[in-house]
């Protein structure tokens, strides 16, 4: 079962930040919060990852509770090309031995508007 | 550089027919996972490759599905006598060691 809990759908106006949260109220200390996304008829694309501090690339900004129990995926200037379906997934980051497989919800379907 | 590609990208199949399906890891990748998607669902997880060793297939839902990686480079995704239940989104994704998994667009698979 997926750890963690997202709102089923959320709207954006194109050229407006998009601010996409997560719940991850079990999360453990060892576990990373990725975000991927998934257009719609391709494979889901790798956006994010982080621990305990704030994250940000070319692509978003991840914003971590101090708890560490919820996140908040941010997209500071949405775009209609960013419409597509957001996960949120909490899996142990590579300090640990074996593999951890991604345990995906069925996420956040943002809709960009113009 | 390039990513992870898969092949075919739509597969349609009679029931009873056996498919098999490719998946071309990003070069130097130890890792190789493959994940089935039903319409509607988030991906769910089959089977691991660490180089050419099966080391998780839990996921496979039935001894139908046979995965292999022989030279621990590109793999193949097997079902045997295809039922309607398989169709779905096959999706190989690939890692080097235990980092983030990249993912390839994906076969759709349609048993009729």
């Amino acid at each position: 079962d997926a750890k963690t809990t997202q709102p089923p759908s959320m709207d954006c106006a194109e050229g407006r930040a998009a601010n996409l949260p997560c719940n991850h109220s079990t999360i453990s200390g060892n576990e990373y919060v990725y975000w991927y996304r998934q257009i719609h008829s391709q494979g889901p694309q790798y956006i994010i990852h982080g621990l305990k501090n704030n994250e940000t690339n070319e692509m978003a900004s991840l914003i971590i509770t101090e708890d560490r129990k919820s996140s908040t995926l941010i997209l500071p200037h949405a775009t209609l090309r960013d419409t597509a379906v957001y996960y949120c997934i909490v899996r142990v980051g590579e300090l640990n031995t074996g593999f951890q497989k991604l345990v995906f919800g069925t996420g956040t379907r943002l809709l960009v508007s113009p | 550089g390039a990513g992870v590609s898969q092949s075919p990208r739509y597969k349609v199949a009679k029931r009873g027919q056996d498919v098999a399906l490719r998946c071309d890891p990003i070069s130097g990748h130890v890792s190789l996972f493959w994940y089935q998607q039903a319409l509607g669902q988030g991906p769910e997880f089959l089977t691991y490759f660490q180089n050419e060793a099966q080391l998780d297939k839990s996921g496979l839902p039935s001894d139908r599905f046979f995965a292999e990686r022989p030279e621990g480079s590109v793999s193949t995704l097997k079902i045997q006598r295809t039922q309607q239940e398989d169709s779905a989104v096959y999706l190989c994704a690939s890692s080097f060691r235990d980092e983030t998994q990249y993912f390839g667009p994906g076969t759709r698979l349609t048993v009729l």
